[in-house]
């Protein structure tokens, strides 16, 4: 079945420092992906949507440029934490939409444990 | 704005037993798709059931099933002949038509079961 693969699934980075996320259709071409962000014993937070070959559309409270999304490709979504300081540690996972319809299936990646030290 | 409220932080049930889950949701939409997923241990996010708002038959697979009262905004989820496998974290999650199609996620029920 289709697969989304996200990479690295887990990462400690130095504050300061700039994190990429990269999320990929397996089997699938995803025109819109989702990005999540998850605390602890919490829900997903949606914070942006990535359209290829458009800008992101972030949700409010989500700042454009400490998160920046990269939609370059049908199959490949990346999230670039920049400057990334101990608050942003936190899962983050992605989610594609394979079809066009608020019904196609949503297939999510295993997610990335980012820790900010 | 939507939102989406699971009112039971944490559930308990004995295996091979039944178990009801709750969500409320609240939109203006009138054309909307809702689902429940389930995030066991290992953080995968796994469809289990999804409901097109406009459908009144309630959506069931297998051992899964939905209580979905459309004028009460309710959409409970009921577990028959629950298993060991059926541990985890269970998101309600409620989507519409539009040009995002975005999927809103409840805040969530960990269900354990027991042996």
């Amino acid at each position: 079945g289709a697969v989304v693969s996200q990479h690295p699934s887990r990462v400690i980075c130095k504050s300061g420092t700039s994190v990429k996320i990269e999320c990929r259709s397996l089997d699938f071409q995803a025109t819109t992906m989702f990005w999540y962000r998850q605390f602890p014993k919490q829900s997903l937070m949606l914070m942006a949507t990535s359209n290829e070959g458009s800008k992101a559309t972030y949700e409010q409270g989500v700042e454009k440029d400490k998160f920046l999304i990269n939609h370059a490709s049908l199959t490949l979504s990346t999230l670039t934490v920049t400057s990334a300081h101990p608050e942003d540690s936190s899962f983050y996972i992605c989610s594609a939409r394979d079809g066009t319809g608020v019904y196609s299936p949503l297939h999510f990646g295993n997610g990335t444990r980012l820790t900010v030290t | 704005a939507q939102t989406v409220t699971q009112s039971q932080p944490e559930m308990s049930v004995q295996e091979a037993e039944t178990v009801t889950l709750s969500c409320t949701y609240d939109t203006s939409e009138s054309n909307y798709y809702l689902f429940w997923y389930k995030q066991p241990p290992s953080r995968q996010m796994i469809l289990v059931i999804r409901q097109e708002a406009y459908k009144q038959q309630n959506a069931t697979e297998n051992r899964f099933s939905v209580n979905f009262q459309k004028a009460a905004k309710s959409f409970s989820l009921k577990i028959s002949d629950s298993q060991l496998g059926d541990t985890a974290m269970y998101f309600c999650a409620f989507a519409y038509g539009g040009a995002t199609n975005k999927l809103i996620f409840g805040t969530g029920t960990l269900l354990a079961v027991q042996p």
